[in-house]
């Protein structure tokens, strides 16, 4: 079966780092996606990982160990906007091409 | 270019009655797919289709029904709604199923009273 865990909930300070965790379990790895979700609206593509190593994309940047079944996210200079969910998905190949989800982690940014 | 539509935004719905959500993309993607998001929830796979024409059921599917008959459209059908379904509908499309990422529509809130 398919297991995505991330944590629920994070609070963080403007300009600061953070880092969220995601550690999953499937049988047929095929990718792993980075969505930003502000509350009512839809998910938004961040990032995307198949190979191990980081991924850098302006003050985001994702890392993916498939040997660890595991990923980060890594917010920079954090902003006030960034104040949303973030999204950890897997594609496994025997799910077909569809995503698995985590529960989502809320992350909350303060001045 | 519109991207991935939805209709309706929002809708109340008594126990036992059906609806249909819609979901259209203009982007000619072969994948299109149906998620529900319960609240602190991530999202869980409904149906899924790969071209026109070819359905397939994905985490959760009882209560539903989809059809494909066109590239564009994948609507999503609920026949005897029931208050467990209440939740927010995603309707999302992509072009291939390899690393290029799914386009989510604006979501459907649904409301079974």
């Amino acid at each position: 079966g398919q297991n995505i865990d991330q944590p629920t909930e994070m609070t963080a300070t403007e300009g600061a780092i953070v880092q969220i965790n995601c550690t999953y379990q499937t049988s047929g790895f095929n990718g792993l996606f980075w969505y930003q979700q502000h509350a009512g609206e839809a998910p938004t593509f961040l990032s995307y990982n198949v190979l191990d190593g980081l991924e850098e994309k302006g003050r985001f940047s994702s890392f993916l160990s498939r040997s660890k079944g595991y990923s980060y996210l890594l917010l920079k200079e954090l902003q006030m906007k960034d104040s949303a969910s973030y999204l950890c998905a897997v594609r496994d190949q025997q799910a077909g091409t569809a995503l698995i989800f985590g529960k989502g982690t809320t992350l909350s940014v303060s001045s | 270019n519109a991207g991935v539509t939805q209709t309706p935004k929002f809708r109340i719905l008594k126990i036992g009655q059906s609806m249909t959500l819609q979901c259209t993309q203009d982007m000619n993607h072969n994948y299109m797919y149906w998620y529900r998001q319960d609240p602190g929830m991530g999202l869980k796979l409904i149906y899924y289709s790969v071209g026109a024409g070819i359905t397939d059921k994905g985490e959760v599917p009882n209560g539903y029904n989809v059809s494909r008959s066109t590239t564009e459209d994948f609507p999503l059908r609920l026949e005897l709604a029931a208050p467990s379904q209440t939740s927010v509908y995603f309707c999302a499309s992509s072009h291939t199923a390899g690393g290029e990422t799914q386009y989510f529509g604006p979501g459907t809130r649904l409301l079974v009273l």
